[in-house]
């Protein structure tokens, strides 16, 4: 089955403890994206893969890092979370990036929650 | 990004079409009109797009206006499962990919 898989899905964890939320997709995507989401600012652009080893910031990239060392992974990285990077998270991949196959394929969601 | 304009909220009787409109009057020549929905709090859900022409597909149809600035989403029969967020997005040319989510538009689905 086709999909992109994050985990964990749920994650409570405290100020200043690294974490890594995996992203991985099965359809040869090139293009991958993180966003967030919170209520009443919408879902906003965190990063983007263009493919691998090609990574750029999208709207909020704060706080955040990520790598592309295969086509089918982009980890989200928390080197020291804050409380204000508790949220929503959503991967995403699509075939490409723009024109007529920017469709884009999300994940579960992993809700995190840093105290 | 080209922007784009939703009513807040809709309502809908069961087995009754939906039709939820969206403005995107500064939409450029090379950007495509894009629909997605999100159920509760699940990844948002691609429906279907388009660039100028009328679309369909199994979920869904995409009417696009001669000018381009504005669209209209049809589900034919809605479902209370069809209750979501419906979110028009204008994207692609030199966005990268880039989805803009704004507001959207919540879609209730009564029996």
């Amino acid at each position: 089955e086709a999909q992109v898989t994050q985990n964990p899905r749920y994650l409570i964890t405290v100020t200043g403890k690294k974490l890594t939320v995996t992203c991985s997709q099965n359809m040869n995507h090139e293009y991958m994206s993180w966003y967030r989401q919170d209520p009443g600012l919408g879902l906003r652009q965190i990063y983007y893969s263009m493919n691998v080893e090609v990574t750029d910031k999208g709207d909020v990239p704060e706080g955040y890092k990520v790598s592309r060392k295969e086509k089918r992974n982009f980890p989200l990285i928390l080197e020291s979370p804050s409380p204000n990077q508790t949220s929503l998270y959503f991967c995403a991949s699509s075939k490409l990036a723009g024109g007529p196959h920017n469709e884009q394929f999300f994940g579960p969601g992993t809700r995190l929650t840093v105290l | 990004d080209a922007k784009t304009t939703q009513p807040p909220s809709m309502d809908c009787a069961e087995g009754r079409a939906a039709n939820l409109p969206c403005n995107h009057s500064t939409i450029s020549g090379n950007e495509y009109v894009y629909w997605y929905r999100q159920i509760h709090s699940q990844g948002p859900q691609y429906i279907i797009h388009g660039l100028k022409n009328n679309e369909t597909n199994e979920m869904a149809s995409l009417i696009i206006t001669e000018d381009r600035k504005s669209s209209t989403l049809i589900l034919p029969h809605a479902t209370l499962r069809d209750t979501a967020v419906y979110y028009c997005i204008v994207a692609g040319g030199t966005s990268y990919g880039k989805l803009t989510f704004g507001q959207g538009t919540i879609l209730t689905v009564h029996p």
